[in-house]
């Protein structure tokens, strides 16, 4: 099957400009997660969806981040104004219901904020 | 709420020698465990999991991990590595009920050594 594909792999913007990072989950994958990985730090999630409704959404900072999920598959995350702190890479996930597969990762975007 | 420790950061080995990589995990309901392994500019990829039954749980590549429940433990060991086991591994835990969304640790970076 076809894995999770994350688009760009890599991104250089200036602070306080915008962003937006897409995912493609496996098909079928009704469970979507973006996570957030700082270098030299475990992935920390941002958001959760489940088909097309936010599930987990708490550690999001919602006044620069937002995310969606149109029609239950693609996903976009966006970040507007970026921050030096948001340098990072971002992982997107896909799981079936409970996750008890295991969620399959994307190779990530790898985002530098100057 | 849970939360994952991984006490080591980094662990060098020498080829074909056994590791073990600690992983401790803290929560009030009962959880699932999981291994992931993260190779240079990749998504993470499951090394295996624990949901129930056996403690002893066997993955991919040679390793296996042993969940210890009155430890609150679930180190991951290999009897053997290469040097293509070079990678940082993380462990991640999730409750067995609610949005099921992974915890990780802050990851321990393997280093193989010829």
């Amino acid at each position: 099957e076809a894995g999770v594909a994350q688009s760009p792999r890599y991104k250089i913007i200036e602070k306080r400009q915008s962003v937006a990072f897409w995912c493609n989950p496996i098909s079928g994958h009704a469970t979507l997660y973006w996570y957030q990985q700082i270098l030299g730090q475990g992935p920390k999630l941002l958001i959760q969806f489940q088909n097309n409704g936010v599930v987990d959404d708490s550690q999001l900072p919602k006044d620069r981040f937002s995310a969606e999920r149109l029609k239950g598959v693609d996903s976009t995350l966006k970040i507007q104004p970026a921050k030096l702190e948001d340098s990072a890479v971002y992982l997107c996930a896909s799981s079936s219901v409970g996750g008890l597969g295991g969620y399959t990762f994307g190779s990530g975007t790898r985002l530098t904020v100057v | 709420a849970q939360s994952v420790t991984q006490l080591d950061s980094q662990v060098p080995v020498f080829e074909e020698a056994p590791v073990e990589l600690r992983c401790n995990y803290s929560s009030s309901v009962s959880v699932y465990l999981f291994w992931y392994v993260q190779y240079p500019n990749q998504g993470l990829q499951l090394l295996l999991k624990y949901l129930s039954g056996s403690t002893l749980v066997k993955g991919i590549n040679g390793f296996e991990a042993e969940f210890n429940k009155s430890q609150t433990s679930f180190h991951l060991r290999k009897p053997s590595v290469h040097i293509s086991d070079t990678a940082e591994y993380f462990c991640a835990v999730s409750a067995t009920s609610g949005t099921y969304k992974y915890i990780f640790g802050t990851g321990t970076r393997l280093k193989v050594l010829a």
